[in-house]
């Protein structure tokens, strides 16, 4: 079967830095996406790793340990419109390569 | 950037009536289309796989019968609910995928369903 597993919900305040993380494990895979979604809102993509390794963008970087079926997200100079839900997900190589999501985690930053 | 136009984005039907919901890849050609339902709090679960000019795949639990998809053109793919009930009340959403994988997917801007 497919599971991806990530925390449900994480608080941290503004300016500080957070780290989501993310295990998943998968029958195939074809690479890790993170997303943020706002309430109500679709997911809009944040990063795409299918090496092992960091990819840094701006205040967001995000971490894959192909090896661990672990990644992570990480996020710099909390602001407080970052208060939102992340969605770990993982493409397969199957299915028309099909991408599923983890339940995502609730980040909430406080002043 | 690759654009993917969802509509309606609110609808509210009567039980036993039929939805459709339309998603257009508005910039690039979409063979396939992802759809997702999102209930409140939880992540989106895929319903189904849709590809241009064949049937649609469905993931397991899913009633074909009930939720009809077509993707008659590489732009355009429409997910039916057919018999709406209160609990198909829900967040339905589609995604493609970009020429460049990397971009990951584009999602549409979601329908919020609701069946009284």
């Amino acid at each position: 079967g497919q599971n991806i597993d990530q925390p449900t919900e994480m608080t941290a305040t503004e300016g500080a830095i957070v780290q989501i993380n993310c295990t998943y494990q998968t029958s195939g895979f074809n690479g890790l996406f993170w997303y943020q979604q706002h309430a109500g809102e679709a997911p809009t993509f944040l990063s795409y790793n299918v090496l092992d390794g960091l990819e840094e963008k701006g205040r967001f970087s995000s971490f894959l340990s192909r090896s661990k079926g672990y990644s992570y997200l990480l996020l710099k100079e909390l602001q407080m419109k970052d208060s939102a839900s992340y969605l770990c997900a993982v493409s397969l190589n199957t299915g028309g390569f099909k991408t599923i999501f983890g339940a995502g985690t609730r980040l909430f930053v406080k002043a | 950037g690759a654009v993917v136009s969802q509509h309606p984005s609110r609808v509210i039907c009567k039980s036993g009536t039929s939805v459709k919901i339309e998603c257009r890849s508005l910039d690039f050609q979409a063979t396939t289309m992802f759809w997702y339902r999102q209930f409140p709090k939880q992540s989106l679960m895929l319903m189904a796989t849709s590809n241009e000019g064949s049937k649609a795949t469905y993931e397991q639990g899913v009633e074909k019968d009930k939720f009809l998809i077509n993707h008659a053109s590489l732009t355009l793919s429409t997910l039916t609910v057919t018999s709406a009930h209160p609990e198909d009340s829900s967040f339905y959403i589609c995604s493609a995928r970009a020429r460049d994988r990397g971009s990951g997917y584009t999602f549409g801007s979601g329908t919020r369903l609701t069946v009284v």
